[in-house]
């Protein structure tokens, strides 16, 4: 069965830190990821995706995405993190068994301290 | 602008109650999805559905039923509420699967 693995349930990291947040998917085929972010009391926003060609993405808020096939990865990354980044991130998988369905990771909270 | 409308934010019920969640959508999608959301679990399908009158069952159904008598409309449907069932309800829309979920804000259901 498809599934989405995110091993850290929360990290903290300093304003001005670089930053990683872990996912790792179980999926047959070549596979439709995408990284959302909840900000406190918000909706969920598309912070960026991969489905084909280069595995490095780029995307809103200076967050960018690598795909591993071989370590069936697509860990989230940011040079530089801000005060405001502070949010849930869910890394999720779309799945193309009768119609399609998006299955997301446990979330990441993510902590910025000053 | 996407428009994914939820009927209400919050939600208190009583246990054993009939409780109708809607969802509203203006992009005339095809798919329809509802999650919960709990701490530490993330977001966990409910049902989906690709077609109007057609829905398929998702990861945890028990305890819920749909409707999507119109394509802009899909209702959630807890057929006997229970404490368990005290969760945060979202609703999606995703046009393909290389496409952007958009979701609405959200229904805090609360089950006393």
């Amino acid at each position: 069965a498809q599934s989405v693995t995110q091993p850290d349930i929360h990290i903290t990291v300093s304003e001005g830190a670089s930053l990683e947040l872990r996912c790792n998917y179980s999926y047959g085929a070549t596979p439709y990821l995408f990284w959302y972010v909840q900000s406190p009391g918000q909706g969920l926003q598309l912070l960026l995706k991969y489905f084909s060609g280069d595995t490095l993405v780029q995307g809103i808020k200076g967050f960018e995405a690598e795909f591993k096939r071989s370590q069936s990865s697509f860990n989230l990354r940011k040079p530089s993190v801000h005060w405001s980044d502070a949010a849930e991130y869910f890394c999720a998988v779309v799945s193309n068994t009768g119609g399609f369905k998006t299955i997301f990771g446990a979330g990441t909270r993510l902590f910025v301290k000053a | 602008d996407v428009k994914v409308t939820q009927s209400s934010r919050y939600l208190v019920k009583r246990t054993g109650e009939k409780v109708f969640l809607e969802c509203v959508q203006d992009m005339d999608h095809e798919n329809m999805f509802w999650y919960r959301q709990d701490p530490g679990l993330g977001l966990r399908l409910i049902y989906f559905s690709y077609d109007v009158k057609m829905k398929e069952k998702g990861d945890i159904p028990e305890g819920y039923s749909v409707s999507r008598e119109k394509k802009e409309r899909f209702s959630l449907i807890l057929e006997s509420a229970s404490t368990n069932q005290t969760s945060m309800y979202l609703c999606a829309i995703q046009r393909t699967m290389n496409t952007e979920a958009f979701f609405g804000q959200g229904t805090r259901l609360t089950v006393v």
